[in-house]
């Protein structure tokens, strides 16, 4: 059974563009959350989506979008990048949503210069 | 998270002994309670869980225990090796409105010295 698997691993962007991840849940699971994760910080929730909805949203703002799609596959967009949001980005997929048994991706490393 | 709190932040100890971390938390409602290890340039990964119908749970070297009427739940470590120096989060459900999302601990950077 194949994991939790993002794309791409790294990226770097510069200040001002924009940028989307990708992230394909465990076979069968249809939530995904996602997290940003700085030195400083720590995992912070950014959302979670369920069957194509977006059940919850941590505090981070608009410029940070999601979106679902049939096959439970999730995407991240991020816009007018700033320096701030270089971070490691995770997501993590469960069979339900709301703070059940969760599974990471390997993350993607996002740099903005 | 601030409705999660773990300690210490960091810890070392001597190849052999046990290490401790304990995590506290603020939701009563909350009813899962996972332990993360995140070896260096790795995912999180899921080492132990505990539900709230349980008050401790153990699998070899590495044990959960829960205290819900405290509101505090401990990973500990026995028999520590060097492949177990790692971070550790502790995450817990915590409602948001509505809805419930696992908010993670501030994480404890386990070093085993050989």
């Amino acid at each position: 059974k194949a994991g939790v698997t993002q794309t791409p691993r790294y990226l770097i962007k510069t200040r001002g563009q924009q940028v989307t991840l990708s992230c394909s849940p465990i076979s069968g699971h249809r939530s995904v959350s996602w997290y940003q994760q700085t030195p400083g910080q720590g995992l912070q929730f950014l959302f979670e989506y369920f069957s194509e909805t977006q059940r919850n949203k941590g505090n981070f703002p608009g410029r940070f979008s999601g979106r679902q799609f049939s096959n439970s596959r999730s995407e991240m967009n991020v816009s007018t990048l700033e320096l701030g949001d270089s971070a490691l980005y995770l997501c993590a997929s469960s069979l339900q949503w709301g703070g059940t048994e969760a599974f990471f991706g390997q993350g993607t490393r996002l740099t903005v210069v | 998270g601030e409705n999660v709190e773990q300690h210490p932040s960091t810890l070392s100890v001597q190849e052999g002994d046990s290490a401790v971390i304990k995590c506290t938390y603020s939701d009563s409602a909350s009813n899962y309670f996972p332990w993360y290890k995140q070896e260096l340039g790795k995912r999180p990964q899921l080492i132990i869980d505990i539900r709230s119908n349980v008050g401790e749970k153990k699998d070899q070297r590495i044990a959960v225990t829960l205290n819900k009427t405290a509101k505090h739940f401990s990973l500990h470590i026995t028999e520590t090796q060097p492949e177990d120096s790692a971070v550790y989060f502790c995450a817990v459900p915590i409602s948001s409105g509505s809805a419930r999302q696992l908010t993670f601990g501030s994480g404890t950077q386990l070093t085993v010295l050989p």
